[in-house]
């Protein structure tokens, strides 16, 4: 199946600072990323929708100036959380859909903010 | 609105069948999808469904009825790597993913 990669897997960084999250299609062009939030025993938030070459599309109650979104080619999306505090710790999850089938959507392996 | 239900947790027994229901209300349908989530895990893709009837796929089988605004996850022969937790997700009209709350599979020896 196609794969998906996103680094860092785990950050720790502290109150104030600004973390980048970096989304990679390896194997096929994606036009189209997600951004997810997952916090412990809970499902999947979206928090946007990353279009190549255009403005990402936040979902209510997201806020974009502190979730900054770039999809700057077809096999990269970025997440900045920008002025991070200790409530955006989380674990963050991309996922990526693949035109080839069916624009079936692949996940990568998610990264763990932690901000102290 | 739109809206998936899935129980919040269930148990079962290694080597034993169990059945994961899920019900869904969204605006269009364009495919049902199941994911199993290991804890600390992305989700990971196990099935999809877009037209009625019985998917199989090894130990898991999948079932949509559309009319019903229906599907289960079916997992034969459990086995300990089983436990995690199963996510269903509808894609609408729009081809977005609505996202169900998970059921947490425990699999008890």
């Amino acid at each position: 199946g196609a794969v998906v990669s996103q680094h860092p897997s785990r950050v720790i960084c502290k109150s104030g600072t600004s973390v980048k999250i970096e989304c990679r299609s390896l194997d096929f062009q994606a036009t189209t990323m997600f951004w997810y939030r997952q916090f412990p025993k809970k499902s999947l938030m979206l928090m946007a929708t990353s279009n190549e070459g255009s403005k990402a599309t936040y979902e209510q109650g997201v806020e974009k100036d502190k979730f900054l979104i770039n999809h700057a080619s077809l096999t990269l999306s970025t997440l900045t959380v920008t002025s991070a505090h200790p409530e955006d710790s989380s674990f963050y999850i991309c996922s990526a859909r693949d035109p080839r089938r069916d624009y079936e959507q692949y996940f990568g392996p998610g990264t763990r903010l932690t901000v102290t | 609105g739109q809206n998936i239900d899935q129980p919040t947790e269930m148990t079962a027994t290694e080597g034993a069948i169990v059945q994961i229901n899920c019900t869904y209300q969204t605006s269009g349908f364009n495919g049902l999808f199941w994911y199993q989530q290991h804890a600390g895990e992305a989700p990971t893709f196990l099935s999809y469904n877009v037209l009625d009837g019985l998917e199989e796929k090894g130990r898991f089988s999948s079932f949509l009825s559309r009319s019903k605004g229906y599907s289960y996850l079916l997992l034969k022969e459990l086995q300990m790597k089983d436990s995690a937790s199963y996510l269903c997700a509808v894609r609408d009209q729009d081809y977005q993913l609505i996202w169900g709350a998970g059921t947490k599979l425990i699999i008890k020896p």
